[in-house]
């Protein structure tokens, strides 16, 4: 079982430029999300989306774009890096309606990113 | 404003001691408490807790709900090295749009 993959594990960017962090899942899952990791920060939301063509802001969504076009992929995109995004990003999905009341989120493995 | 409090923030102990690990939460329309275990990678899922007072325990690790008080607690026996990690606790709360907001983890070591 695949669960969720995230591509790429590590990924260093210069001020400006503008990349894509992948996740995709194979457990059918209508909601997914991303979160970013800082030390000391614990984990953060960054979007959201509970189905196709439906996505939402949490916590901090400044400097990030996120589509939903299937229900296996949630690409996140910075649209020009900044130094204030360096961290781990976390993509995550699990159940929607009342099934989310009885069943976790499942992690990617992550991707690490520095922004110099 | 919704919010999850961890605390310690961080713990070192020696192998074989039991360690208790907090979380409070004052989150509006509470639905359930999570707990995760990050390793240096993705979190892995521990427990998942809807009801007070009903204990759940997976091998020497336990964790219980108390919704008057609004807090969890996650148990180790007879730590091990293994056991070092970061403890997330996070609280799934909403009507309809449901959101899961983190602690900011409790760093366990474990020493020999």
């Amino acid at each position: 079982n695949a669960g969720v993959t995230q591509t790429p594990k590590f990924q260093v960017l210069k001020t400006g430029q503008s990349m894509t962090l992948q996740c995709a899942q194979d457990m059918n899952h209508e909601y997914m999300s991303w979160y970013r990791q800082d030390p000391g920060m614990g984990l953060r939301l960054i979007h959201y989306s509970v189905g196709a063509g439906i996505t939402d802001q949490g916590e901090v969504p400044n400097g990030y774009n996120v589509s939903r076009s299937t229900t296996e992929d949630f690409p996140l995109r910075l649209l020009s890096a900044a130094p204030s995004q360096t961290s781990v990003y976390f993509c995550a999905s699990r159940e929607w309606g009342q099934r989310i009341l009885n069943t976790e989120a499942f992690f990617g493995q992550g991707t690490r990113l520095t922004v110099v | 404003e919704d919010k999850v409090v961890q605390s310690p923030l961080s713990l070192v102990v020696h192998e074989g001691d039991t360690v208790t690990l907090n979380c409070s939460y004052e989150v509006t329309n509470f639905r359930s408490l999570l707990w995760y275990k990050q390793e240096k990678k993705a979190p892995t899922f521990l427990f998942m807790l809807t009801s007070s007072g009903i204990e759940k325990k997976s091998g020497r690790l336990s964790s219980i709900l108390d919704k008057k008080e609004l807090f969890s607690i996650l148990n180790i026996t007879a730590t091990q090295t293994g056991d070092s990690a970061v403890y997330l606790c996070a609280a799934l709360f909403g009507a309809g749009s449901y959101q899961l907001t983190f602690g900011k983890g409790t760093k366990l070591s474990v020493i020999p």
